[in-house]
């Protein structure tokens, strides 16, 4: 099975702080996501790559940065962390680019800035 | 921009009862629909898909119908169990467009003992 690997259940950061939350995959996909999750509002797209070293935005980039140096790793980078940055991190991949393949979701990081 | 809704935030059903969890979307583009399952603590798990040249599509346990005229989606859980409990969330993608799911905002369905 496809095995995403996020790399912390549960963070807790001060304002201000540079912050990076780390994904890995091990089924060479492609494909990898970035979403938060929030009550009420569902999942949200922050960056998406379909490359390695490329990426791009998705629906709520500010004040997020992403960076794709190999293909099985995706990292959100949360520059200068706020407390509104305060969610549920979930990064995903999947295989063909064209659709077709549902996402593989990690199991989330619980950010909580304060 | 497009969204995907789901008429209801909560579902109860008892347990071994049928399930239904209603979707709308509103990209007439979309061609793929996606079904997940959130359990409490956990990411989302991919439960069954469709493609928008078919009208229903069957898993174990588990039917989704599609009704492009009016741009519905439903999932079905048949014999609903203590372990179906979890968020559920539709999914639409327009396979022209790259591939990037828009998800609705998800239903909490409960089964009751």
């Amino acid at each position: 099975d496809v095995k995403v690997t996020q790399s912390s259940r549960y963070l807790v950061k001060r304002t201000g702080e540079k912050v990076f939350l780390e994904c890995v995959q091990d089924m060479d996909h492609e494909n990898m996501f970035w979403y938060r999750q929030d009550p009420g509002l569902g999942l949200r797209l922050i960056y998406f790559s379909y490359d390695v070293k490329m990426k791009e935005k998705g629906d709520i980039p500010e004040g997020y940065s992403v960076s794709r140096e190999k293909k099985e790793r995706f990292s959100l980078i949360l520059e200068s962390a706020s407390t509104n940055q305060t969610s549920m991190y979930l990064c995903a991949s999947s295989l063909n680019r064209g659709g077709g393949y549902g996402y593989t979701f990690g199991s989330g990081t619980r950010l909580t800035v304060v | 921009g497009e969204s995907v809704g789901l008429h209801l935030p909560t579902l109860s059903v008892q347990e071994g009862d049928n399930s239904i969890i209603n979707c709308a979307y509103s990209n007439s583009a979309s061609d793929y629909f996606i079904w997940y399952k959130q359990e409490s603590g956990k990411g989302p798990q991919f439960i069954i898909d469709i493609r928008s040249n078919m009208d229903k599509r069957q898993g174990q346990r588990v039917t989704v119908l599609l009704n492009k005229t009016v741009k519905h989606l439903s999932l079905q859980i048949a014999a609903t169990q203590p372990g179906d409990s979890a968020v559920y969330f539709c999914a639409e993608l327009f396979t022209g467009g790259g591939n990037k799911l828009t998800f609705g905002t998800g239903t909490q369905l409960k089964v009751e003992l």
